[in-house]
């Protein structure tokens, strides 16, 4: 049972430039999350998608866009990077969010803007 | 706002029990999660409460006192695997599906 597979691992950018992460969801989940996590902080939520619409944005600028697609799989588009933007992109699986059901996380995509 | 605060480092010895804090200033929720981290990998999920009471999985339990504000996660027999960081996390009332963590608590293991 393939868990939350995300591309690529490591990824390093130069400011302004573009980027698009990707993320397949746990097998049976239609619910994808994405959050950003500096390092030695907690992840921060960016935004959630579910039925190929964005249902919910964290606080994050309209730089972060995403898309998903009928099969559940999921893209993050960042552009005009910034260095700030330097982050772990973590990309969460869930079904239809009954309250309490976990998030299931990919190992994430490490992003370096330089 | 909403906010979890969670001590930044603790460290404990193999055999031992350590017990994680997390305290919350939010609104209505519906249960208080914990996830465990390595470095360099991928949240798991460890503990879900959605009453107030203790949850016991194994070798962890987990806590919640919804007057009182207060989680913690409780490890025993402390494994040097146990190594990693460890989050508290909350999803809030009103329509919302994002979840809030906490600012994480690096657990070392001594041998």
């Amino acid at each position: 049972d393939a868990g939350v597979t995300q591309s690529p691992t490591h990824l390093i950018k130069t400011r302004g430039q573009q980027v698009t992460l990707r993320c397949s969801p746990k097998s049976g989940h239609d619910t994808v999350s994405w959050y950003q996590q500096a390092l030695g902080q907690g992840p921060q939520f960016i935004f959630q998608y579910y039925e190929e619409e964005e249902r919910q944005r964290g606080n994050f600028p309209d730089r972060f866009s995403g898309h998903q697609f009928p099969n559940y799989s999921s893209e993050l588009n960042v552009n005009a990077l910034l260095l700030g933007d330097s982050a772990l992109y973590l990309c969460a699986s869930s079904t239809q969010q009954a309250t309490g059901a976990p998030l299931h996380f990919g190992n994430g995509t490490r992003l370096t803007v330089t | 706002g909403q906010s979890l605060e969670q001590p930044s480092e603790v460290t404990a010895v193999e055999g031992a029990i350590v017990q994680i804090n997390c305290t919350y200033q939010t609104s209505g929720f519906y249960g208080l999660s914990w996830y465990q981290q390595h470095d360099g990998g991928a949240p798991t999920f460890l503990s879900y409460n959605a009453l107030d009471g203790l949850e016991e999985t194994g070798r962890f339990s987990s806590f919640l006192s919804r007057s009182d504000s207060y989680g913690y996660l409780l490890l025993q027999e402390l494994q040097m695997k146990d190594s990693a960081s460890y989050f508290c996390a909350v999803r809030g009332f009103s329509g919302t599906y994002k979840y809030i963590f906490g600012t994480g608590t690096r657990l070392k293991v001594l041998a």
